[in-house]
């Protein structure tokens, strides 16, 4: 079964550190997106690419968040610096948006960060 | 805002009841997907709704997409301990359908 995959699974590291995620969409998937959960505010949408392009980010702290795709098989999510609010589940899922209806997407398992 | 309200929000069971799940808003959606979570993983797609009244079976599990297209249940037959996880809503906007708007999801422990 295709998967996206996402690493590291866990991160703990200190408050000032840079975080970097990464993500590995499916192959031929044009849309890729960066969701935030917690227990709190469940899934929250940071950022979403289609056809590599960034289209909306607006969920995105953008003073210590950014997001990139260097290329179709490869999405990053960056923290830096990192601070104890950031403690989350991250999770990257990637989808074929092309036509009216949108039919679902396949996400990674996710990458659980606990900044101390 | 948009929003997405999930009820219960906590729902515990005996292997072999009946479940329904609800997901309602104000808004309309071009489609509505369900997810199944489980802890230390991702959310898992199950289906997606399209028509208003559609309704879709998959084995014990029946979803229903409102007649308005602004609401959907989720109706688990016989429930079963691999049932448990979070079950998810999440709407997609009908003005820009590459979104998802998403419920906080009802939690489901069906206990042997």
């Amino acid at each position: 079964d295709a998967r996206v995959t996402q690493t590291p699974r866990h991160k703990v590291t200190e408050m000032g550190q840079e975080v970097t995620m990464r993500c590995q969409p499916i192959l031929g998937h044009n849309t890729v997106f960066w969701y935030r959960q917690t227990m709190m505010q469940g899934l929250e949408l940071l950022a979403y690419f289609r056809n590599r392009a960034p289209l909306d980010d607006s969920g995105m702290p953008k003073d210590r968040f950014s997001a990139e795709m260097p290329d179709a098989t490869l999405a990053t999510l960056k923290i830096q610096p990192s601070e104890p609010r950031d403690s989350a589940v991250y999770f990257c899922a990637s989808g074929s948006v092309g036509g009216p209806i949108l039919y679902g997407y396949t996400f990674g398992s996710g990458t659980r960060l606990t900044v101390v | 805002t948009q929003l997405l309200e999930q009820s219960p929000q906590f729902l515990s069971i005996q292997e072999g009841e009946n479940l329904t799940v609800y997901c309602n808003s104000s808004s309309v959606f071009s489609s509505l997907q369900w997810y199944r979570q489980e802890p230390g993983e991702g959310p898992v797609l199950l289906v997606t709704v399209v028509t208003g009244g559609e309704v879709k079976k998959l084995k014990r599990l029946t979803f229903q997409f409102g007649d308005a297209r602004k609401d959907s249940s989720l109706h688990i037959t016989a429930a079963q301990p691999g049932d448990t996880g979070l079950y998810l809503c999440a709407g997609a906007d009908a003005g820009n359908n590459r979104k998802l708007i998403w419920g906080l999801g009802t939690s489901l422990a069906v206990n042997p």
